[in-house]
């Protein structure tokens, strides 16, 4: 079965309205999560790493303002796109490191589409 | 810094054909090496990995090796099916466990 769990699984919205994606760890507990976005056709980018109780490590690029991250407990990690707008349109995925931190176990991802 | 290369697709095998997609990778150590595979609509799926020089990872047909002297992890299986059709995407891992994708190769398989 799913090792992590990722919702929505696609959110459509508006310009301006912000969007909250969950990535939840269903078989371990995680100080550390990813999270990463797939341009369409593209690879996967690695937007910033989700830390259990302390701020998150962005990327070099990436507005920590625009992409927020709550890692609020060992099971849960949230992005949460603000004032999203159509160019923030792509494929959103988070993953897990597993017990042994050199496996990642992936979310099935979030499609989000900004009208 | 660390990066990887892999070729680029799309490939298009008929089935019972010989596949190879090629990925080498410039680190510098010797990170941990995989390949995943992207179903269409889905999340990424671990197919294999291999964590030092000469290592082979094998899952579902699918082999590659880590070469230390040609930097490559390329992947192989003797006969694709159609349900192999899918994006791959070949991946290393650096010290601090942060995963580094190559571009992606789409492959499709016709009957």
């Amino acid at each position: 079965g799913a090792v992590v769990s990722q919702h929505p699984s696609r959110v459509i919205c508006k310009s301006g309205t912000s969007v909250k994606i969950e990535c939840r760890s269903l078989d371990f507990q995680a100080t550390t999560m990813f999270w990463y976005r797939q341009f369409p056709k593209q690879s996967l980018m690695l937007m910033a790493t989700s830390n259990e109780g302390s701020k998150a490590t962005y990327e070099q690029g990436v507005e920590k303002d625009k992409f927020l991250i709550n890692h609020a407990s060992l099971t849960l990690s949230t992005l949460t796109v603000t004032s999203a707008h159509p160019e923030d349109s792509s494929f959103y995925i988070c993953s897990v490191p597993g017990t042994h931190k050199n496996i990642q176990y992936f979310g099935a991802g979030t499609r989000l589409s900004v009208l | 810094g660390d990066s990887v290369t892999q070729m680029e697709g799309p490939v298009t095998l008929s089935e019972e054909a010989f596949l190879t997609i090629n990925c080498t990778y410039t680190a510098t150590g010797y990170p941990s090496l995989f390949w995943y595979v992207q179903y269409p609509g889905e999340g990424l799926q671990l197919l294999l990995k291999a964590t030092k020089a000469d290592d082979k990872g094998s899952n579902k047909g699918f082999e590659a090796t880590y070469r230390k002297e040609t930097t490559s992890f390329h992947l192989e299986k003797g006969s694709v099916q159609v349900s192999d059709s899918a994006v791959y995407f070949c991946a290393g891992m650096d010290s601090s466990y942060k995963l580094i994708f190559g571009s992606g190769t789409r492959l499709l398989v016709r009957p």
